[in-house]
């Protein structure tokens, strides 16, 4: 595609169900990566994929996040049991490569947790 | 690991005049890259200008330098001729040349462009 996707734009849920956040990122791209961004705060890491290496998960909050990447292309955020401190925009980027030093961002996914 | 500092959560600025935007960070690194971004109220982050650790020259991008000392950690933005279009978040990022790939942000800072 021309630039990350991301779906959906909004989403609101209760609190205790569990939400699955979609990035389809620029075709080719093999470096991908998952941040969440709270208000008046700066973007916390989550995950990174590269290529077919195992993912960098160092940056998952709980076990009730997970994320996967099918075919070395679109990639799923699910959070389980969302609670209401998860309520975030939630924003996935894609890079060429591991050494292209441009991330190229979606618009991101703003969660609400009520 | 790295940490990014923005110590400005707000700054203003008239129209057609300058701004300068903080940013320090902390690393053991040598070679790394520094990034701003701007995050218009449409949430997609635009890359603004990217510096090299390794150079000394300061990055340049039409109205936008960056002011960067490697020994002190601080890699400032300046923006000239400010326009409306430039009103947004501006963060600060942080991308190690080596193992482990992923970006550190400041906490942003929010520009206003007063007309």
């Amino acid at each position: 595609g021309a630039g990350v996707s991301q779906s959906p734009s909004n989403k609101v849920t209760e609190k205790g169900k569990d939400v699955e956040l979609r990035c389809d990122p620029i075709s080719g791209h093999t470096a991908l990566y998952w941040y969440r961004q709270s208000l008046g705060q700066g973007l916390e890491f989550l995950i990174y994929f590269q290529g077919n290496s195992a993912p960098d998960k160092s940056g998952l909050p709980s076990d009730r996040f997970s994320a996967e990447r099918t075919g070395g292309s679109v990639s799923t955020l699910t959070i389980q049991r969302t609670q209401q401190e998860d309520s975030a925009v939630y924003l996935c980027a894609s890079s060429l490569d591991r050494v292209t030093t441009e991330a190229f961002f979606g618009q991101g996914t703003r969660l609400t947790v009520v | 690991a790295q940490t990014v500092t923005q110590s400005q959560p707000e700054m203003s600025v008239q129209e057609a005049e300058t701004v300068t935007l903080s940013c320090t960070y902390d690393t053991s690194e040598s070679d790394y890259y520094l990034f701003w971004y701007k995050q218009p109220p449409s949430r997609q982050m635009i890359l603004v200008i990217r510096q090299e650790a390794y150079k000394q020259q300061n990055a340049t991008e039409n109205r936008f330098s960056v002011n960067f000392q490697k020994a002190a950690k601080s890699f400032s933005l300046k923006i000239s001729d400010s326009q409306l279009g430039d009103a947004a978040m501006y963060f600060c990022a942080y991308r190690s040349r080596g193992a482990g790939n992923q970006f550190y942000f400041g906490t942003g800072t929010s520009l206003t462009v007063i007309p």
